[in-house]
């Protein structure tokens, strides 16, 4: 089942602060969090793991309850190249794919 | 390194046409794994492999064939194209982590059917 990403759009002044949240109804393992720019590929931001390990990208973070079965994404004082949509990915229970939300799209105005 | 190239980068089809696509990357992984992308849709999984001879469906999987016959190439199949196939393609890996790892996208096909 496809996890539901909030907001679906967000329009911020560079500099400006995001959260974007990904919610799922079952029970998680990982989330993946991917950031796509128009006509381009989906490129990795972050990974987190149930337990606590996270790869990922330095100047962005993220969080993951697993008993709520949600992930946040933080995006912090917002640069122009921060536009773009954001798509979590997740995985449960004995899977070996990820299944993504509908994503959220970021503009960053100067 | 060239990642994950998929062939062609646009097709443009007829309905009832047949068509294959080529996924193929040089980074020796393990998993392999087709999307396809509508507006406000996000990614959804066509069809999905684990190692080289085996496949999986994933969530669309409806219209297409795979085939993983060498470890680095990935073919996704449309037999019979319809317009409800009209869509960007995407292609991605990872390691033998699987889906606990980073996944590496080619950069899309865009496909549009008459």
């Amino acid at each position: 089942q496809q996890p539901v990403q909030s907001p679906q759009a967000v329009i911020l002044r560079e500099g400006e602060d995001a959260v974007i949240n990904c919610s799922s109804s079952k029970a998680l393992y990982s989330v993946h969090w991917y950031r796509q720019k128009h006509g381009e590929a989906p490129v990795f931001l972050m990974i987190l793991l149930k337990g606590g390990e996270q790869k990922g990208h330095e100047k962005i973070s993220a969080s993951f309850n697993e008993k709520k079965q949600q992930s946040s994404l933080y995006l912090t004082a917002s640069q122009l190249s921060y536009s773009g949509t954001y798509f979590c990915g997740t995985e449960g229970q004995g899977a070996q794919k990820l299944v993504f939300g509908q994503g959220t799209r970021l503009t960053i105005n100067p | 390194n060239a990642g994950v190239t998929q062939t062609p980068k646009f097709r443009v089809l007829k309905t009832g046409q047949s068509m294959t696509l080529l996924c193929a990357q040089d980074m020796n992984h393990e998993y392999m794994y087709w999307y396809r992308q509508d507006p406000g849709m996000g990614l959804r999984l066509i069809h999905y492999s684990v190692g080289e001879g085996t496949t999986a469906k994933g969530e669309v999987p409806d219209g297409y064939n795979v085939s993983r016959l060498k470890k680095q190439n990935f073919l996704l199949g449309l037999e019979s194209a319809a317009p409800s196939q009209t869509s960007v393609y995407f292609c991605a890996s990872n390691t033998l982590r699987g889906v606990r790892d980073i996944q590496y996208f080619g950069a899309g096909t865009r496909l549009s059917v008459l």
